[in-house]
């Protein structure tokens, strides 16, 4: 998985309970994503940062927050989890000289 | 705003059978186009993409890809298709946003089943 590390694998949430989705990468590069995958619809955008200490909103943010206080590390936060955020989540990065993105193995999230 | 479609949900063919997979994309500049293959319970893998120079871009395990500007579309190939080309395959469209951020948009996926 291109040396993207998720942590955990498998969750199962309350509605109303909080909980970060951890990523990790081993390359040192500077853009990271975050995208959710639903059962045809794709991969949607939630966030993504260009570089450390930066974020910007994709198409599906609302609801989570992120934080980049590293190069190494991107996390994903639900503060108030809902059952519409079931979902996997997938943590993504880009080489600088590279156009695709290359994915870690995903966090298969349900919200009861 | 960028956005892509693939039109068939399933496609089926043959062992030994060349296979296509389909996709077109919207764009208002020049496109960045990807295709990415999910294996059951895993998460995406890179195959291919087109970026600019010849339409016809080949990829890992044998798959290609033809780039058609006027039918805005880049359809996935493979002369002889496999029973473990089996997968979840789809298209991704980028372009340039502030900075070097290059989004991806992802097409709905097309689930390719090879028959024995």
């Amino acid at each position: 998985n291109a040396g993207v590390t998720q942590t955990p694998k498998f969750q199962v949430l309350k509605t109303g309970q909080s909980m970060t989705l951890q990523c990790a990468q081993d390359m040192n590069h500077n853009s990271m994503y975050w995208y959710r995958q639903d059962p045809g619809m794709g991969l949607r955008l939630i966030y993504y940062s260009a570089s450390e200490g930066t974020t910007d909103k994709g198409e599906v943010p609302n609801g989570y927050n992120v934080s980049r206080l590293n190069k190494r590390e991107f996390s994903l936060r639900l503060e108030s989890a809902a059952p519409s955020q079931t979902s996997v989540y997938f943590c993504a990065i880009r080489p600088l000289t590279a156009y695709e993105q290359y994915f870690g193995p995903g966090t298969r999230l349900t919200v009861t | 705003a960028q956005s892509v479609a693939q039109p068939e949900d399933q496609v089926n063919v043959a062992e030994g059978n060349p296979l296509t997979v389909k996709c077109t994309y919207s764009v208002s500049g020049n496109p960045y186009l990807f295709w990415y293959v999910q294996y059951p319970n895993r998460g995406l893998q890179f195959l291919l993409k087109y970026i600019t120079g010849d339409n016809l871009v080949k990829g890992s395990y044998g798959f290609e890809a033809e780039f058609n500007k006027s039918q805005t579309s880049f359809h996935l190939k493979k002369p002889s298709a496999l029973v473990s080309d089996s997968a979840l395959y789809f298209c991704a469209v980028s372009e340039l946003y502030s900075g070097s951020a290059r989004q991806l948009t992802f097409g709905s996926g097309t689930q390719l089943t090879v028959l024995p």
